[in-house]
């Protein structure tokens, strides 16, 4: 069965200092990566998917299939920063999301 | 229109009383998704619709689940019996087109339940 984790649920940062939120997957196939953000009363919504290899808002993520891993970075935390982020998994072929348990990120300004 | 809408957007009910979460996708969206959002988790897949046909229902924890979208649109979560278990955060999502590169999920602001 295919799984996210995210090890840390609270995350502090100064504002300027670097960001990374770590995300591990287990799945045997070729998954898509997702990271979602919800912020302070706001709907969950897609911050980036590792298909478009994009930057959003200064952050990236790059997928390690070595290590299973989809750590979303920004080399400098802004205040506005701060909100929940959710890594996610997808099958290809299948629709679902599974989705890690999130990480609170505080920017301390 | 102003995006993926669920109403009530607070549901408190008795254990054992039945509830209908109601969610209105963006319309022309073919892909709608209920999540099931516990506190301190992340969502968890519960049903998933192209158009009216109910593709997968896996993740329907018990048969006291049922969803609907019988005009492809708007879509229906019924609980019947309503235990504590069931209080959480219940999220619906829509997207325009299923399997495509640049699909985007959009989502509800959810109905939170509350189960006394």
């Amino acid at each position: 069965a295919q799984r996210v984790t995210q090890p840390e649920k609270l995350l502090s940062v100064f504002k300027g200092a670097p960001v990374e939120l770590k995300c591990n997957y287990s799945y045997s196939g070729s998954p898509e990566l997702f990271w979602y953000v919800q912020y302070s009363r706001q709907r969950l919504q897609l911050l980036l998917r590792h298909i478009s290899r994009e930057s959003i808002k200064g952050f990236t993520a790059d997928l390690n299939k070595g290590e299973t891993s989809f750590h979303l970075k920004k080399p400098f935390a802004q205040e506005e920063d701060s909100a929940m982020y959710y890594c996610a998994l997808r099958d290809f072929g299948n629709e679902k999301l599974t989705f890690g348990t999130g990480t609170r990120l505080t920017i301390i300004p | 229109g102003a995006g993926v809408s669920q109403s009530p957007r607070y549901k408190v009910a008795k254990r054992g009383q039945d509830v209908a979460l109601r969610c209105d996708p963006i319309s022309g969206h073919v892909s709608l998704f209920w999540y099931q959002q516990a506190l301190g988790q992340g969502p968890e897949f519960l049903t998933y619709f192209q158009n009216e046909a109910q593709l997968d229902k896996s993740g329907l924890p018990s048969d006291r689940f049922f969803a609907e979208r019988p005009e492809g649109s708007v879509s229906t979560l019924k609980i019947q019996r309503t235990q504590q278990e069931d209080s959480a955060v219940y999220l619906c999502a829509s997207s325009f087109l299923p399997g495509q590169d640049n699909e985007k999920l959009f989502f509800g602001s959810g109905t939170q339940l509350s189960v006394l």
